[in-house]
Formats: structure tokens, C-alpha cells, sequence
């Protein structure tokens, strides 16, 4: 069983669409990351959130935590093939603060 | 600053045979933490370490062993592999935990044959 839920797993969309990514859990998490990972490289950090209702903008990205700190988004508005890669939640589970449980992953291509 | 590094980049292995993956930050990090990926997948974490001498089993820890001596490494031992164990590695590490990042080594692939 994933804690982490992603979907879509897989999203196709042309240059200067918006899409959402979603991440859902049952469980309750103390904070959630977001991370983007290129082929070959290893996943890099994109935003922390750690409030419920919390919403950050990094650029066109908007990352926001749910109330109940179960669940997260991101919104990207007017995406360009340079956002293509993919996209990984991950979230320290209130007491167990020491690791993170990654989501099953969004795998983003943006085309011209 | 190398960051979070890991050797070798690619590795094949035949069933049974047996490997270290070595890992190496030198950003003076306290936590450590070893990851499998399967193609198109999430991470599973595999072990992790929160200082030198100190580690705990993470989601997937059957068929691996790690130490952790120094706080700059933290090799992943690979006893008996078998082809389940084909996957990408990834060791990274983060000064504390929760909030605070973690950074990724480049990634170790490897394959059982």
C-alpha cells in the first residue's frame, strides 16, 4: 500500500497549457515536499510546506497543503518544455519526522 | 563542495555476487539515507542513519546492510543479489530532518543478471 498517492502518473500537454498534480494520503504528514527530478539526476528540492492551507509560489508554480495536511497540489500555469521531468511529493509523517515517504511519482512532457 | 557523491555509476552484477555502493557527502549532513527507484517509480527508502554509529531499517531493508563510521560515508552493502534488486540507488543526505532538504547523489544503476 502507498501512502503517497500521485496522479496522473503520466501527463502529455503542449507548451503553454496549465496542468495540477495531486498528491493524496489518508495519513496526516507534519510537511510536505515537493521535488523534480531529470532523467539520470538525481530529484531536487522545489518547495517545503508545513502549515494545513499553506500556499507557496515558486515562479509559474504554485504548490499548496491541504487543511488537514493529507493531501497536496501543484499548479503550473503556462507550461514550458523546460518544466518536463518528473514530479515527486514527499512527506515526514507526523512522529516520524527522521524520513521521508516519497509518492509514486507524475511524470510531466511538455512539447512545443 | 562535491555535494553528495556516489560510485560507481553503473554496475553489473550476477546473481549471487555481492557489491558495496559507496556514498559520500561533505556538507557535514547528520542524516543519511539510502533509496531505491524502479523505472518510472517513487523512492523506497532502504535504510537511513541520523549521525555516525547510528542506523535504522527504512521501507525495503531485506537483502542489504549498511554502516555508517564517519559521518562523510555511508556505504550500502548488496549481499546475494538477485534480479529483483535491478534498480537505480540514490544516497542522499540533509542536515536534520523534516522540513530540511535532502540532497541527491546522481544515482547508482544497477543491474542482476
Amino acid at each position: 500500500t502507498q501512502l503517497l498517492e500521485q496522479s496522473p502518473q503520466f501527463l502529455s500537454i503542449q507548451e503553454g497549457e496549465n496542468l495540477t498534480v495531486y498528491c493524496n494520503s489518508s495519513s496526516v504528514f507534519s510537511s510536505l515536499q515537493w521535488y523534480r527530478q531529470e532523467p539520470g539526476e538525481g530529484p531536487v528540492l522545489l518547495v517545503t510546506v508545513v502549515t494545513g492551507g499553506e500556499v507557496k509560489k515558486l515562479k509559474r508554480l504554485t504548490f499548496q497543503f491541504g487543511d488537514a495536511r493529507k493531501d497536496s497540489s501543484l499548479h503550473i500555469t503556462a507550461a514550458q518544455p523546460g518544466d518536463t521531468g518528473l514530479y515527486l511529493c514527499a512527506g515526514a509523517l507526523t512522529g516520524t519526522a527522521s524520513k521521508l515517504t516519497f509518492g509514486t511519482g507524475t511524470r510531466l512532457q511538455v512539447t512545443l | 563542495n562535491a555535494g553528495v557523491t556516489q560510485t560507481p555509476k553503473f554496475r553489473i552484477l550476477k546473481i549471487g555476487q555481492s557489491m558495496t555502493l559507496q556514498c559520500t557527502q561533505d556538507m557535514n549532513h547528520n542524516y543519511m539515507y539510502w533509496y531505491r527507484q524502479d523505472p518510472g517509480m517513487g523512492l523506497k527508502l532502504i535504510y537511513y542513519s541520523v549521525g555516525a554509529g547510528i542506523t535504522d531499517k527504512g521501507e525495503v531493508p531485506n537483502g542489504y546492510n549498511v554502516s555508517r563510521s564517519t559521518t562523510e560515508d555511508f556505504p550500502l552493502r548488496l549481499e546475494l543479489a538477485a534480479p529483483s534488486q535491478t534498480s537505480v540507488y540514490f544516497c542522499a543526505s540533509s542536515y536534520l530532518a523534516g522540513v530540511y532538504e535532502q540532497y541527491f547523489g546522481p544515482g547508482t544503476r544497477l543491474t542482476v543478471t
